[in-house]
Order: C-alpha cells, then structure tokens, then sequence
C-alpha cells in the first residue's frame, strides 16, 4: 500500500532560520513520482516541485531544496533564510507512475509558522 | 494562461439537499481530477477522468457522489442528499498528460476549491 507520512505537524520559526520538512513515504513499486506542494492561507494547493524514482539527485531552487534518498525512502524539504511568505501548509505526495490513475497520495501536511 | 477554475467558491446547504460543483481545468489538460479536504480525513482522491476512458471511480465515498465530464473538458462533481460529513473543500486539478509510465505522469494543477458547508 501506498503511504506518505509528515510527522511534523506545526513547525514554528524565526525568520532567517533554515527549516526542514520531513517526508517519508511506502510503496511497493520501483516507479514513481514525489512532490511537494504548497497552501497558503488563501487555500490554493501550489506546485513546488516533482521528482521521479530515478533521478535522486538534490534539487535547489533559490531558497528552496529537496533531498531525495530512496534507501530511506525519504524526501525532505528544505527552506533556507526562512521568510514570513513561506508561512503555510507544506504537502508532500506520492503518485505511482504504473497505475492507471496518476492520483496524488498526500501525507497530513506540516504546518510552517515563520515569525517576522 | 488562465489555470484551473471552480465554482462556486463557497457553498452552503442544508441537509438532504443536492449541491453541483463545477470545474474548469486548463485549457488542453486532458487529465482532471476531484480531491476532498476535510479535517478529519486530509486530503483524498475522489474520481479521475481521462480523454474518453472510463473514469476511475475508487475515490467517491457513497453512491450519492458523481460526476461528469462533458466535451473533454468541464468537469461537474454532483452530490445527492448531502449530509453533514460532506463538508469539506472540495478540489479539482488538471495536468496535462495522465496515464501509465513513467513518461507519461504529468504535474497536477490545482484550482482554489470549493468550500461546501452542510448544515
């Protein structure tokens, strides 16, 4: 069975400090995709980033970076010189590529407070 | 380009009434699906639509949930006699390519949702 865990419910910083969110995710197939989206207070779920199985190489996006490692099946997002825009719900999510339906399984999501 | 749209953004009933959700995925994305966000359960796939494939239902929580997708594109999730437990935001997202393979799998785009309150 398919299973994405955020452990970390709320995570309450300063601005400027670094944050990591956790992702752990289960699945029986070699093939799949990761991502990681974002909703802000307004509710709107926003992409950030995908990853497929294949490529485990870390990714960085201006203040932003994913660390992919399939031998803890974990994929964790990294906020650097955290601002009080990046205050939101952070998914991550996992979708199996072999399926007929590419549906999205989300984790819980982890709560990000930046205080200014 | 525009993204995905719904209506209406927000939608109060009372109890036993039937509600009608409308989405509008970007133009060309030939996937499109419904998710649920509610407290208790987060967020969970509903139904997916693909071209002219058979939808896949294994989402929808009771007979008294539907939907259609008409012309390739707007999608209308319909749900009979609602109940209390049906409140949620209610989401709809496209991509532009959905099927298997690794190539295949494409980014899903999100529209705002609606939010449904059942009295």
């Amino acid at each position: 069975a398919q299973k994405v865990t955020q452990a970390q419910t709320e995570i309450s910083v300063v601005e400027k400090e670094d944050v990591t969110l956790d992702c752990v995710y289960e699945t029986r197939d070699t093939t799949y995709y990761l991502f990681w989206y974002k909703q802000p207070p307004s509710g709107e779920l926003v992409f950030l980033i995908r990853r497929n199985s294949f490529d485990e190489q870390n990714e960085i996006s201006g203040r932003y970076s994913w660390n992919f490692q399939k031998s803890t099946s974990s994929f964790n997002f990294t906020i650097t010189a955290s601002q009080v825009v990046d205050s939101a719900v952070y998914f991550c999510a996992l979708s199996e590529a072999r399926g007929a339906t590419n549906k999205l399984i989300f984790g819980t999501g982890t709560l990000l407070a930046v205080q200014p | 380009g525009a993204g995905v749209s719904q209506s209406p953004s927000n939608k109060v009933t009372e109890k036993g009434k039937d509600v009608e959700l409308r989405c509008d995925p970007i133009s060309g994305h030939t996937a499109l699906y419904w998710y649920r966000q509610s407290l208790g359960q987060g967020l969970e796939f509903l139904i997916y639509f693909q071209g002219n494939s058979a939808p896949d239902k294994s989402g929808l929580p009771s007979d008294r949930f539907s939907a259609e997708r008409t012309g390739g594109s707007v999608s209308t999730l319909t749900i009979q006699r609602t109940q209390q437990e049906d409140s949620a935001v209610y989401l709809c997202a496209s991509s532009l390519v959905g099927g298997t393979g690794l190539s295949l799998t494409d980014t899903q785009y999100f529209g705002p949702g609606t939010r449904l309150t059942v009295l």
